[in-house]
């Protein structure tokens, strides 16, 4: 199975910050990625998909980038709706695995 | 709107099976594939498994092979994951969700069912 691997795991950022998070794979999986955000309590929400598209609906502040081991999720301005955890998603191989979260909290 | 509407909690004692639905609305149910995801307390997420609704074709995680079942049922637009022999481990959230392709990201998700499994 394809492993996925995000850092960091957790990260502490204010209001406007520009924040990145990475997501490696254990092998080449093309731009077969998605990052979903998750709020506590609450179903994960499609934020990218095929590593750098926008889901419909999605503000532009989110973007996507990268191909064949390692990708990023970029959110330019980070506002109070963007303190929750992320994942990222590989779709390239039938174990579909995801990453283990990246947790956004307050500065 | 599109919708996955998932049933209620359940509390299932070590070894006795659980069955999870899933309805769909809002879009042709026989267009998309439906996955299965869980999510075990303050842990990240697991894929289980796929059905085609058309057709009702699966494919489950290795991890799970032989205990997870996943149905259909077009006529109310349904679909449902059956997991056998539970354990302890098997406490978590389970989540359908909406692919448009076979490997796809999972653009619409149910509300999640909470499945404890308690002596």
């Amino acid at each position: 199975d394809i492993q996925m691997t995000q850092s960091p795991s957790t990260l502490s950022a204010s209001i406007g910050d520009r924040v990145t998070i990475t997501c490696r794979a254990s092998q080449s999986i093309s731009n077969w990625l998605a990052w979903y955000q998750q709020k506590p309590g609450k179903a994960p929400n499609l934020l990218i998909y095929k590593a750098s598209n926008l889901e419909s609906g999605v503000p532009s502040r989110f973007s996507g980038s990268g191909s064949g081991t390692e990708f990023t999720l970029t959110i330019s301005s980070l506002q109070p709706d963007d303190f929750a955890t992320y994942y990222c998603q590989q779709f390239n191989d039938y174990s579909r695995t995801f990453g283990q979260g990246t947790k956004v909290e307050i500065k | 709107q599109v919708q996955l509407v998932q049933s209620g909690a359940e509390v299932k004692k070590p070894g006795a099976s659980v069955k999870v639905s899933c309805k769909a609305s809002g879009y042709t149910f026989s267009s998309f594939y439906i996955n299965w995801v869980r999510q075990a307390p303050g842990q990240g997420l697991e894929w289980m498994g796929i059905i085609n609704p058309s057709g009702g074709s699966t494919w489950y995680a290795q991890k799970l092979q032989g205990r997870v079942t996943m149905t259909r049922e077009t006529s109310t637009s349904t679909v449902y994951m059956e997991l056998s022999s539970l354990t302890f481990e098997d406490t978590a959230v389970y989540y359908c969700a909406r692919a448009a392709q076979l490997y796809d990201a999972f653009d619409t998700w149910g509300q999640g069912t909470r499945v404890t499994v308690s002596s």
